[in-house]
């Protein structure tokens, strides 16, 4: 019974280039949620996705960045034209039921922007 | 209105003393308040909850004490091990949301 799986656990990407990280939620669970954690900082809500949908991205910044979670596959973060101030920790969660009280986390992608 | 302030932002315990740590809210909407452990390298993980209906809830050397008139609430563990050593985040969110707000963290390190 895998818990929530993040792919790649690390990633480095020049000034420009694009990221995509993965997060593949437990089984059952629909809904997905991705969070950024800056050094010695909490963790700041980016986007609540379900299955082909959107719910909620007012935490995401309005350029740059966009998710998605298609119908059959992993959810997506991706980040174009990275800068330095966008490496962090990036967490994604994953529920059944859309609730905050159920969310489990993964083990998050390290981005690292040189 | 959404903020979540944490403190201390560090602490350093001796083995086998209390650890204390404190949260504040201003969003009086909020009806949930978890406790996450996260250690180096690991996602956050839950460790106790608890809803404003109670001023405290104990899980074994864990308690968390909820002030809802002073929108406060705190961690407490109890017998601080040396493996209990970890950064601790406190959050919050309300039933109208999906989303939960985290305090800053706190870094804990208990001395053997």
């Amino acid at each position: 019974n895998a818990g929530v799986m993040q792919n790649p656990r690390h990633l480095v990407r020049r000034r420009g280039q694009e990221a995509r990280l993965r997060c593949s939620p437990m089984k059952g669970h629909s809904h997905v949620y991705w969070y950024r954690q800056l050094p010695e900082e909490g963790l700041k809500f980016m986007v609540y996705l379900q299955k082909e949908n959107i719910i909620d991205e007012s935490g995401m910044p309005k350029e740059r960045f966009s998710a998605e979670f298609p119908k059959e596959g992993p959810s997506i973060l991706r980040i174009q034209q990275v800068v330095r101030g966008d490496s962090a920790a990036y967490f994604c969660a994953s529920s059944i039921s859309g609730q905050s009280y159920g969310y489990t986390f993964g083990s998050g992608t390290r981005l690292t922007v040189v | 209105q959404q903020q979540v302030k944490q403190s201390p932002q560090s602490l350093i315990v001796q083995k086998g003393g209390i650890s204390i740590i404190n949260c504040a809210y201003e969003n009086t909407a909020f009806d949930y308040f978890p406790w996450y452990q996260q250690f180096p390298g690991k996602g956050p993980a839950l460790l106790i909850a608890i809803r404003p209906d109670v001023s405290e809830k104990k899980e074994g050397r864990f308690t968390i004490s909820f002030n809802k008139s002073a929108k406060q609430f705190s961690l407490h563990i109890m017998d601080s091990q040396p493996g209990d050593s970890a950064t601790y985040f406190c959050a919050a969110s309300s039933n109208a949301g999906n989303m939960l707000t985290f305090g800053g963290g706190t870094r804990l390190m208990v001395k053997p």
